[in-house]
């Protein structure tokens, strides 16, 4: 069975911060992994995606993401945060091959100006 | 392009009391998604449908029922609505093509059971 893993429920950062958001995930074969945003009281965007290739990806907004494959670990990073990022983020990951996705539990970003 | 659509935005039933959230997309896409959100517990799947006519129990899928209509429809029904199905609801699809894996979703139903 596929799952994921956040667990930073709760963040809070200045302006100009650096985030990094930790996404783990469990499953043993080909993976598709995705980070949406979801500003208040909106539904839910890509920000990302990775498929294959090059480890880490670039998306919208600045924010980039690595796969680590040997830690099954896709975390989440932006060098300078804006208050305009205050958003609930979720880590996603659909197995290859699959339709199922799964998400994590999501992680509340707060930056105050 | 409207993308994905969810009808109704807000419903507030009774316990008891049965309803279908309907959920349409029109960009062609084979998959679509059920989903339910509450705080601290992320995005759980409900039902998904992989491709027209067929469709699979996700993480949560007791109390609820679905219905693939067609390519673009995809219902969520609730026979018996309980208080512990107060959430939002988000319906998603997809395109299982190559290179077109990620979903889009619609903006939401939220219901609340008294």
């Amino acid at each position: 069975a596929q799952s994921v893993s956040q667990h930073n429920h709760h963040v809070i950062l200045s302006e100009a911060a650096s985030l990094e958001l930790g996404c783990n995930y469990s499953y043993g074969g080909t993976v598709n992994l995705f980070w949406y945003v979801q500003y208040p009281g909106q539904h839910l965007q890509l920000l990302l995606k990775y498929f294959s290739g090059d480890p880490l990806v670039k998306g919208i907004k600045g924010f980039e993401a690595e796969f680590i494959k040997s830690k099954f670990s896709f975390n989440l990073r932006k060098p300078s945060v804006q208050w305009s990022d205050t958003a609930e983020y979720f880590c996603a990951l659909n197995s290859g091959g699959y339709q199922k996705v799964t998400f994590g539990t999501g992680t509340k970003l707060q930056v105050i100006p | 392009n409207a993308g994905v659509t969810q009808t109704p935005k807000f419903q507030v039933l009774k316990t008891g009391q049965s309803m279908t959230l309907q959920c349409a997309q029109d960009m062609n896409h084979n998959s679509m998604y059920w989903y339910r959100q509450d705080p601290g517990m992320g995005l759980r799947l409900i039902y998904y449908s992989a491709s027209e006519g067929t469709t699979d129990k996700g993480e949560v899928p007791n109390g609820y029922n679905v219905s693939r209509l067609n390519k673009r429809e995809f219902s969520l029904r609730l026979e018996s609505a309980a208080p512990s199905q107060t959430s939002v609801y988000f319906c998603a699809s997809r395109n299982s093509g190559q290179g077109s894996y990620e979903q889009y979703f619609g903006p939401g139903t939220r219901l609340t059971v008294t």
